[in-house]
């Protein structure tokens, strides 16, 4: 367990209504991501961060924006939702694993089951 | 054509089986991870690589860097392993992953 939350857990929402999901740490990692996870599609990355203000764009990053104002604290916000958004909704963070120092092990939270109506 | 390609997509076994995953890639990687996930339920990290091989309990990894393939093994199948099984490689900076579609394993009593 690598101390991390993820709220709300489970979220119906209508079309074209904003929406923010948060991801916590408690262990002042560095980077941190939002992914998202489909049938027939798997998990695709949808943007991450390397600090504090320091964010960039994954493969699937249309419609969503992010915001890192503190190391602890990733949110993801869906600006105006739509239905090819239902989805499940997943933060990871990267930890330095043991031995080689580029390797870094991921840790995901819970996840957030998002319904976009 | 994925980066990161996992077969089969679906496997059932019968309990105490010795069970395959296969992995392949086609880019330049530092690291490659499986996870696994079980219906419903979070993803866990089960191994990182970056060569040779590495084993917890029953499950086994390994990888060839030269072609490009990792495999999962479990060895004494139960059916508590049954689950997803996602492949995934770490390349580039910032150590952000590209995962592979999954294989989804059931393991009968």
């Amino acid at each position: 367990d690598a101390g991390i939350t993820q709220s709300p857990r489970h979220k119906v929402t209508e079309t074209g209504t904003p929406v923010t999901l948060r991801c916590h740490q408690t262990e002042n990692h560095r980077y941190m991501y939002w992914y998202r996870q489909d049938p027939g599609h798997g998990l695709r990355l949808i943007h991450y961060s390397y600090g504090v203000k320091d964010t960039d764009k994954g493969e699937v990053s249309d419609g969503y924006s992010v915001s890192r104002s503190k190391t602890e604290d990733f949110l993801l916000t869906l600006e105006s939702a739509t239905s090819s958004q239902t989805s499940v909704y997943f933060c990871a963070i990267s930890i330095p694993g043991q031995g080689a120092k580029s390797s870094y092990e991921q840790y995901f939270g819970p996840g957030t089951r998002l319904t976009v109506t | 054509k994925n980066e990161v390609e996992q077969s089969p997509q679906n496997l059932t076994a019968q309990e105490g089986e010795f069970i395959t995953i296969n992995c392949s890639y086609s880019v330049g990687i530092s690291a490659l991870h499986w996870l696994q996930q079980h219906p419903g339920g979070g993803i866990v990290s089960l191994f990182m690589l970056s060569s040779g091989k590495k084993k917890h309990g029953r499950l086994i990894a390994t990888i060839n860097i030269q072609e490009k393939h990792s495999s999962l093994h479990i060895t004494a199948s139960h059916p508590r392993d049954s689950a997803v099984y996602i492949c995934a490689v770490t390349k580039g900076s910032n150590y952000k992953l590209t995962f592979g579609k999954g294989t989804l394993l059931t393991v009968n009593p």
